[in-house]
């Protein structure tokens, strides 16, 4: 099946820096990269649709000045959590698709491994 | 907007039993997908329903939908300890490929 990697797996920063968090797509050229949120024992919350070359769609309630979300090639898609704060602290789930959104059929999202990050 | 509702929230059962995981739709259901994940990692694929139903295996996961495409269960027969972990349903509501999920289901195995 295919391959999606995240780097770093897990980070530690410090309330007010930026981090950023680059989802990969391996062996094949993903069209729309999802970002996910999870809370420890709760389900994945979805942040943002991002397409190649476009940008991302966010999802109510999410801070797109804050979570900052760049699809640049379709192999990669970063996000930056600027000036993190405590509460950002989370596991940060990406996935990929490599079909457009505008395809008729289902495809399976291929899920990356997370990222933790832990602000202080 | 879809909600998911997976029951039970969390189930321990030994070594070799049969258990049941259900998922249920507010609304109809275009896809879901069944995943699994460690705590603290990313979700495996397992399987994805779309037809009214439809029942679709591997190895000792068997995953159904309903005829009218609001529920579906995922069953695993003769548990094994490798088989523990979260298993998350996901509906796909027809629009852009996202996904909503369940809160998940927490399996243990106990050898």
């Amino acid at each position: 099946g295919a391959v999606v990697s995240q780097h770093p797996s897990w980070v530690i920063c410090k309330s007010g820096t930026s981090v950023k968090i680059e989802c990969r797509s391996l062996d094949f050229q993903a069209t729309t990269m999802f970002w996910y949120r999870q809370f420890p024992k709760q389900s994945l919350m979805l942040m943002a649709t991002s397409n190649e070359g476009s940008k991302a769609t966010y999802e109510q309630g999410v801070e797109k000045d804050k979570f900052l979300i760049n699809h640049a090639s379709l192999t990669l898609s970063t996000l930056t959590v600027t000036s993190a704060h405590p509460e950002d602290s989370s596991f940060y789930i990406c996935s990929a698709s490599s079909r457009g959104t505008s395809g008729s059929s289902l495809d399976e999202q291929y899920f990356g491994p997370g990222t933790r990050l832990t602000v202080t | 907007s879809q909600e998911l509702e997976q029951s039970p929230q969390s189930l321990i059962v030994q070594e070799g039993k049969n258990l049941t995981i259900n998922c249920t739709s507010s609304k109809t259901l275009y896809g879901l997908y069944w995943y699994k994940q460690k705590y603290g990692e990313g979700l495996i694929f397992l399987m994805m329903l779309q037809k009214g139903g439809e029942e679709k295996s591997h190895e000792k996961i068997t995953a159904k939908l309903d005829e009218k495409k609001q529920q579906s269960s995922l069953h695993i027969t003769a548990s094994q300890p490798s088989h523990a972990g979260i298993y998350l349903c996901g509906a796909d509501g027809g629009s852009n490929y996202k996904l909503t999920f369940g809160k998940g289901t927490l399996l243990t195995v106990n050898p």
